[in-house]
């Protein structure tokens, strides 16, 4: 079982759809987590961090399920700008593991 | 936020050439420096991690002979990838953490290699 799985994708969707990505992680001990967005070959960029009490930032929930070992990814009332490929990142430094990246779930945005 | 920069952001090379790659933190010091290769539609793949000052920790399968990785300063990790061969092609990106900015993740713009 791989550490870090994330739907497998890819999501078409068009403007103003209300998107979901889940992720699950296989390591317990995981201590921190985060969603990134990336580009096609640019670098990843932070989206946000995950936190137990779930989080928002706009348009954008994510929510941490730390029994089930489980993270989510609401996007609201997408827009184009939206599409790229979203990644899970787990942090198990404590373990010796540093940060750990998801496969990725591609999503792109219709007109 | 904090800036990496990366370069070079492309390079075409031949078959038994070295190139090196660099990562620079530009206004906090890494503490720690992370350098991963992504293949085409894959996510990224963590190949080693480097402390300033003491020898990187390469993940199982990366061969440090041939990846070798130098952090010499809190502000400038390089990667070189030795002998180039066109299966070494690939998109590397570097990542940085430290200067008090907690366990946040600051990436360099990436370095696409292609090996002719």
């Amino acid at each position: 079982r791989k550490e870090v799985e994330q739907d497998p994708g890819p999501f078409n969707v068009p403007e103003g759809a209300t998107v979901a990505f889940n992720c699950t992680y296989s390591n317990s001990a995981s201590q921190s987590f985060f969603w990134y967005r990336q580009d096609c070959r640019k670098e990843p960029k932070l989206l946000m961090s995950v936190y137990s009490s779930g989080n928002e930032d706009g348009r954008f929930t994510a929510q941490l399920n730390r029994a089930s070992q489980y993270i989510s990814l609401l996007i609201r009332d997408s827009k184009l700008s939206d599409s790229a490929t979203y990644l899970c990142v787990v942090n198990m430094e404590n373990y010796g593991q540093n940060f750990v990246f998801g496969p990725g779930t591609r999503l792109s945005v219709l007109p | 936020g904090a800036v990496v920069s990366q370069h070079p952001s492309r390079v075409i090379c031949k078959s038994g050439t070295s190139v090196k790659i660099e990562c620079r933190s530009l206004d906090f010091q890494a503490t720690t420096m992370f350098w991963y290769r992504q293949f085409p539609k894959q996510s990224l793949m963590l190949m080693a991690t480097s402390n300033e000052g003491s020898k990187a920790t390469y993940e199982q399968g990366v061969e440090k002979d041939k990846f070798l990785i130098n952090h010499a300063s809190l502000t400038l990790s390089t990667l070189t990838v030795t002998s180039a061969h066109p299966e070494d092609s690939s998109f590397y990106i570097c990542s940085a953490r430290g200067g008090g900015l907690g366990e946040k993740l600051f990436f360099g713009s990436g370095t696409q290699l292609s090996v002719l």
